[in-house]
């Protein structure tokens, strides 16, 4: 495959559960990023991993657990979501994180549309 | 902050009409441009881009050009079909901290 990829692309979730969101990039670069897209509302950076460093966290609940295990995986642990969490997840890479003088454009993934009951 | 503004939506146009998506930006330094495509229950792809001041990034039709003096990387297109229905997405990358910011999306619907 190329590009990146994200499984499952729909996960449906009691408030209970525990689940697990899963990003792979088959593009050779350096940093990760997952991103929620809620309806109505813009984009919302969650987690970026650069070299598989975590290097930013906006301040999103704890509920939500990345994890990065090497430069081509990305995860999302999710566990006790409430239903406002429900949204489109979506993941990308790029080449790297910090600066290098190029247009540095990030690449997506399909999304992962979650519903939590 | 750095920072991107763009038109609110939803925009509807006839097939064949004239396209523009306003974007302006805030920055410091020279960011480079973007703009991302979403197509209904897919995730976001890059459509164009631009990394300097002056640059035309073009694609299926699109057109957008980086003009530093009104901050601005509108998008255009001059001939819409159906099949370029969906939400448009303008985009910075801050080469000083390698941030990315999105725009809030506009939602384009072209009817036949």
């Amino acid at each position: 495959e190329t590009g990146v990829t994200q499984t499952p692309r729909h996960l449906v979730m009691g408030m209970t559960n525990k689940k697990s969101l899963k990003c792979e990039q088959h593009l050779g670069h350096n940093a990760m990023y997952w991103y929620k897209q809620s309806a109505k509302k813009p984009l919302e950076l969650m987690f970026v991993y650069s070299l598989e460093e975590r290097v930013e966290n906006n301040s999103v609940p704890s509920r939500f657990s990345p994890e990065c295990p090497n430069s081509s995986h990305l995860f999302l642990h999710l566990h006790t979501l409430q239903p406002e969490d429900s949204a489109l997840y979506l993941c990308a890479s790029s080449q790297d994180k910090a600066g290098t003088g190029f247009s540095n454009e990030q690449f997506f993934g399909p999304g992962t549309r979650l519903t939590v009951l | 902050g750095d920072s991107v503004t763009q038109m609110e939506g939803p925009v509807t146009l006839s097939e064949e009409a004239f396209l523009t998506i306003n974007c302006t930006y805030t920055a410091t330094g020279y960011p480079s441009l973007f703009w991302y495509v979403q197509y209904p229950g897919e995730g976001l792809q890059l459509l164009l881009k631009a990394t300097k001041a002056d640059d035309k990034g073009s694609n299926k039709g699109f057109e957008a050009t980086y003009r530093k003096e009104t901050t601005s990387f509108h998008l255009e297109k001059g001939s819409v079909q159906v099949s370029d229905s969906a939400v448009y997405f303008c985009a910075l990358s801050d080469r000083a901290g390698n941030q990315f910011y999105f725009g809030t999306g506009t939602s384009l619907t072209v009817i036949p």
